[in-house]
């Protein structure tokens, strides 16, 4: 199947600071991606939906001025956690929607972020 | 939406087939129903998917229902590296090709060596 990237994999800060996590698909074109969070011991929550050259649209409860998405290729979606806190500690994982009759979505290894 | 709703969790012994059950009687004519695994501490992964004819691929069967309100997903020979948690999803349209997955609890298959 088709590959999903991110980057980091893991990270680290301390509170206040803001994080950047790249998306990428690497063997396809994408203009929709997807970001997704993930508390230990729960299921996936979509947060938003990232469209290429348009502005994302954003999940109930997700604040959007917290998580900026910007996607600003076919291959690249990031997302970036502003003034991070404890709180905002999560398992990121982003996916990408490869086009055609399939329209499967390939979703990548997730970003393990701990704010201190 | 439509919903799913999976056992919680299933056991199963290596080298044997396992069958996952999921129910979907609220589907709609144009869902498709779709399976991905998730391993401890990575993104989900691709399973399969299918829409009215059972579908077979290198991973997993899918077998749906003649009505569609059912579907079972069918690994023939179960390994260690497939124990995960099985999600069944049912795609969601919105706004023409665009589509989002709407992930529930899953079942979470715990293989037996």
């Amino acid at each position: 199947g088709a590959v999903v990237s991110q980057h980091p994999s893991w990270v680290i800060c301390k509170s206040g600071t803001s994080v950047k996590i790249e998306c990428r698909s690497l063997d396809f074109q994408a203009t929709t991606m997807f970001w997704y969070r993930q508390f230990p011991k729960q299921s996936l929550m979509l947060m938003a939906t990232s469209n290429e050259g348009s502005k994302a649209t954003y999940e109930q409860g997700v604040e959007k001025d917290k998580f900026l998405i910007n996607h600003a290729s076919l291959t690249l979606s990031t997302l970036t956690v502003t003034s991070a806190h404890p709180e905002d500690s999560s398992f990121y994982i982003c996916s990408a929607r490869e086009p055609g009759p399939s329209e499967t979505q390939y979703f990548g290894p997730g970003t393990r972020l701990l704010v201190l | 939406d439509a919903k799913t709703t999976q056992p919680n969790s299933m056991e199963s012994n290596e080298e044997e087939p396992v069958h996952l059950p999921c129910n979907h009687s609220t589907i709609s004519g144009t869902d498709y129903i779709h399976w991905y695994r998730q391993l401890p501490s990575q993104g989900p992964e691709y399973v399969i998917h299918g829409l009215t004819s059972n579908v077979n691929n290198r991973m997993a069967s899918l077998a749906i229902a003649e009505d569609r309100k059912s579907s079972t997903l069918i690994l023939h020979r179960a390994t260690l590296r497939d124990a995960a948690v099985y999600y069944c999803i049912l795609r969601d349209v919105i706004g023409g090709s665009n589509y989002k997955l709407t992930f529930g609890k899953g079942t979470l298959l715990t293989v037996n060596p």
